[in-house]
């Protein structure tokens, strides 16, 4: 069975700085995907970030970045020129490539940007 | 021009009462998605239906009971409602599972309190 560890459950970062949300993952498949969701206070679930583990190149969406690191089933997600609204429950997920889709969650990273 | 919509957005009902939730998606979505996340945020497949069909059905007690009336559709029933049900439950769609990867999208979720 797949499993989806998240070794920070709150960071902080100054705004303006740079920070890196840890995600480690186990599995036995080869074909899979991996998700960063942001859930801020209103609790809604946003994706900011997708990564499809056939492919070598990083995945980049602005100021978000990942580090894939497959042999080392690692799943980092770097947030550069943190900002306020960034501030949120940061959730990392694992989905292999079968008929269910099926999201494996971790349990998530708290980060407080500060002013 | 909500993609996924979840009425109510909270509920508060007694022990033992019997509540349902409802979900839409109009995203044109083929697979519908019902999640639970805990009091530690913690994120937990439920169930999931492809085109009405029940695709994933995880440990759940019997007392939860999903309904697809059509695609768009998906409807939480639970019965003889616990304590230990109290949760933020959220509904969630994605397109055809074979269609690359799977983004699944969120409802804003439903905070159910058993009292």
């Amino acid at each position: 069975a797949q499993t989806v560890t998240q070794s920070q459950p709150e960071m902080s970062v100054q705004e303006a700085e740079t920070v890196t949300l840890s995600c480690t993952y186990d599995t036995s498949e080869n074909n899979y995907y991996l998700f960063w969701y942001k859930q801020p206070p209103s609790r809604q679930m946003i994706l900011v970030i997708r990564q499809e583990a056939y492919k070598q190149q990083n995945a980049t969406e602005n100021r978000f970045s990942v580090n894939f690191q497959k042999a080392a089933k690692s799943f980092s997600l770097k947030i550069s020129d943190s900002q306020l609204g960034d501030t949120a429950m940061y959730f990392c997920a694992f989905m292999k490539h079968d008929k269910t889709g099926k999201y494996i969650f971790g349990t998530g990273t708290r980060l407080k940007v500060l002013a | 021009d909500t993609a996924v919509s979840q009425t109510p957005k909270y509920l508060v009902t007694q022990m033992g009462n019997d509540k349902s939730i409802k979900c839409e998606q109009n995203l044109g979505h083929d697979t519908m998605y019902w999640y639970k996340q805990d009091s530690k945020k913690f994120l937990k497949i439920m169930f999931s239906y492809n085109n009405k069909e029940l695709i994933i059905n995880e440990t759940v007690p019997n007392r939860f009971s999903p309904k697809s009336p059509d695609k768009a559709h998906l409807n939480l029933h639970i019965n003889s409602l616990e304590l230990g049900d109290s949760a933020v439950y959220f509904c969630a769609s994605s397109q055809d599972k074979l269609a690359g990867y799977n983004e699944q999208f969120f409802g804003p979720g439903t905070r159910l309190t058993v009292l």
